[in-house]
């Protein structure tokens, strides 16, 4: 079956890179995703990777995949202060229909 | 482009009672889900419509029904309401490429209380 689990929390200092971490199980997934959710809001697609690819940047984000270990992260570089708010990776099921979440990283960006 | 819109943004209901909650998915958008966001954790996938029918079925009881119109406007519905089902209700919408919907666009969500 599917799992996808991450870590709960990160502080970081403003100006810093954040790094938040992701650990999946299904070894069909075909994309895998990164969401932000602020209080109270829906949750805005950051950027996704393609299961054969082993790394993708777009501007202050750089994902990284091991898909060996299954294991995938998300790297934020000049952290700031609106980048505090939970971080969420999904997989995509190979039939394309579903995501499957994580519980969720609540960063808080420290001044 | 008003991106995938949700209606009610809230929404109280007492145990027992039904609700139905509403989507408009992004322009060009024919495939709708709808995920079960409970409190400090991540969505569940309820089920997603495509060509007005339901094409995959999360782990949600009968309850749970939904319904997508020819314009791909869709709605959720949960009968028999219980305090459990207290949760931010996201509606996404995506385009099938190929079979894999690349991208899933999530609306702003429907908080809804149960007491």
């Amino acid at each position: 079956g599917e799992d996808v689990e991450q870590s709960l929390f990160l502080s970081v200092r403003e100006g810093d890179s954040s790094v938040i971490n992701c650990t999946y199980t299904d070894s069909s997934s075909t994309y895998l995703y990164w969401y932000k959710q602020e209080p109270g809001a829906g949750l805005q697609l950051l950027t996704y990777i393609f299961s054969n690819m082993d790394m993708k940047q777009d501007q202050r984000l750089t994902v990284l995949l091991n898909k060996k270990d299954k294991h995938l992260s998300l790297r934020i570089a000049d952290t700031q202060t609106g980048d505090s708010a939970i971080y969420f990776c999904a997989e995509m099921e190979a039939a394309g229909n579903k995501l499957t979440f994580g519980g969720g990283t609540r960063v808080l960006v420290k001044p | 482009d008003a991106g995938v819109t949700q209606s009610p943004t809230h929404l109280i209901k007492t145990r027992g009672q039904q609700v139905t909650l509403r989507c408009s998915p992004k322009s060009g958008h024919d495939t709708v889900s709808w995920y079960q966001q409970a409190l400090g954790q991540g969505p569940q996938f309820i089920f997603q419509y495509y060509e007005e029918e339901e094409r995959q079925r999360g782990n949600f009881p009968d309850r749970f029904s939904g319904h997508q119109f020819p314009n791909y406007s869709s709605e959720l519905n949960v009968n028999a309401l219980w305090l459990g089902d207290s949760a931010l209700y996201l509606c996404a919408s995506s385009v099938p490429g190929q079979g894999v919907n690349t991208e899933a666009f999530f609306g702003q969500g429907t908080r809804l209380t149960v007491v």
